[in-house]
């Protein structure tokens, strides 16, 4: 099966940078994704690292180590909008289906 | 706005009564999943449908039914509700079976169950 940890809950100031960390115990491995999830709205993709290294889009940057089992998505020059739950996620083997870690909330405090 | 639709954007209701939520994926998209989040539990995956057929089924409970029709829009049926089975309801949707990065949420149904 497939299990992620994360960090609950992360206060940064706006205009910070903030690194929020995933791992994964996973019998097989097919990418980490991450989502960001405004309260009470749909989860929306942010980012998908298959392969070791460091994805860049925008502000946000998501790295991954698979000999680690380990990811983070790095947020840079936040701001109050950014404010909202970031969850890691793994597909299982047969791809089909993902699995969320239990969410990590982000307060921006200005 | 992702493309996903799904209807309704609310429901109350009582125990023991059976509800259906709907979905539409975005055009295009074969493969629709469906997901419960409620507060205790996160973000579980219950099932996925790709072109009509079932393709992947996750810890969904045996009072819970989906389906997906010709025009791949998909339903799923809620039964013998329980206070528990308060939630959100997401539909997700992926152009293949396989979704390799991303797939795209719906607006989610949230079900009050009273």
């Amino acid at each position: 099966g497939q299990s992620l940890e994360q960090p609950s809950e992360v206060t940064a100031v706006e205009g910070a940078i903030v690194q929020i960390n995933c791992t994964y115990q996973t019998s097989g491995f097919y990418g980490l994704s991450w989502y960001q999830q405004h309260d009470g709205g749909a989860p929306t993709f942010l980012s998908y690292n298959a392969l070791d290294g460091l994805e860049e889009t925008g502000r946000f940057s998501s790295f991954l180590s698979r000999s680690d089992s380990y990811g983070y998505l790095l947020l840079q020059e936040l701001q109050m909008k950014d404010s909202a739950s970031y969850f890691c996620a793994v597909r299982d083997e047969g791809g089909n289906k993902l699995v969320f870690g239990a969410g990590t909330i982000l307060r921006v405090k200005s | 706005d992702s493309g996903v639709t799904q209807t309704p954007k609310h429901l109350i209701t009582a125990t023991g009564q059976r509800v259906t939520l709907r979905c539409s994926p975005r055009s295009g998209d074969l493969s629709v999943y469906w997901y419960q989040q409620s507060l205790d539990q996160g973000l579980q995956f219950l099932i996925q449908y790709y072109n009509g057929e079932e393709r992947a089924k996750g810890n969904i409970l045996e009072r819970f039914s989906a389906q997906q029709f010709p025009d791949l829009h998909s339903e799923l049926n809620l039964s013998s509700l329980e206070l528990g089975d308060s939630a959100l309801y997401f539909c997700a949707s992926s152009v293949s079976l396989v979704s390799y990065n991303e797939q795209f949420f719906g607006p989610g149904t949230r079900l009050t169950v009273l």
